[in-house]
């Protein structure tokens, strides 16, 4: 059964700084890996869809990288803001099974 | 705005009553999905559905059902409520097409059973 996790659990940071947010999953026969934000009391809003065949995907200050043979998915954030703080979820989608979801790291970014 | 539209987003229901969660997309995805996510944990898959009138369990599909009579509405229902089902519900959907898979979800829906 994939199981995924994601450390640290929180992450408090000064503004401006480069920050990693790492995501760990059991079974690497993976399909594809998709992060996502989720602001307090709202939904989540995908960020990043990485898929199986590939190693990154960027988008703006997001950059994304895969490393199946070690289970690995990182979120990299350059030059944060205090709009990021919110909580960032990584989700695993192995061949005909569903989307498994880490806790999640809930980022605070400090003017 | 095209994307997940949840009803309601908050209610309290008393032990033993019985409610639907509504959910509607208007993306023309084919599979759709329920969630529940409680404080400190990842999401957990009720059910879901890979097109109108097909739908299979989860990981914690007791106490749910679900229908697909069309494309477009996945519904909820939750029946003799218990507190173990206060949560925050979350409808998603997505493409299953070549290079797809993005979830899409919708804003949730607070229940607290009392």
């Amino acid at each position: 059964k994939q199981e995924v996790t994601q450390i640290p659990a929180a992450l408090s940071v000064p503004e401006g700084e480069n920050l990693v947010l790492n995501c760990s999953f059991t079974d690497s026969a993976i399909y594809n890996l998709q992060w996502f934000r989720q602001d307090p009391g709202k939904g989540l809003t995908s960020l990043l869809l990485i898929q199986s065949s590939q190693r990154e995907q960027t988008s703006g200050r997001l950059n994304a990288s895969l490393d199946k043979s070690s289970g690995r998915s990182t979120l990299y954030i350059a030059a944060s803001q205090p709009g990021d703080s919110a909580t960032y979820l990584c989700a695993v989608k192995a061949y005909g099974q569903n989307f498994v979801f880490g806790p999640g790291t809930r980022l605070s970014v400090l003017p | 705005n095209a994307g997940v539209t949840q009803t309601p987003k908050f209610r309290i229901l008393k032990i033993g009553q019985s409610m639907t969660l509504q959910c509607t997309q208007d993306m023309n995805h084919n599979y759709m999905y329920w969630y529940r996510q409680d404080p400190g944990m990842g999401l957990k898959l009720i059910y879901y559905s890979v097109g109108a009138g097909i739908t299979d369990k989860g990981e914690v599909p007791n106490g749910y059902n679900v229908s697909r009579s069309t494309t477009e509405d996945f519904p909820l229902r939750l029946e003799l409520a218990a507190p173990s089902q206060t949560s925050v519900y979350f409808c998603a959907s997505s493409y299953s097409g070549q290079g797809a898979n993005v979830l899409t979800f919708g804003a949730g829906s607070r229940l607290t059973v009392l």
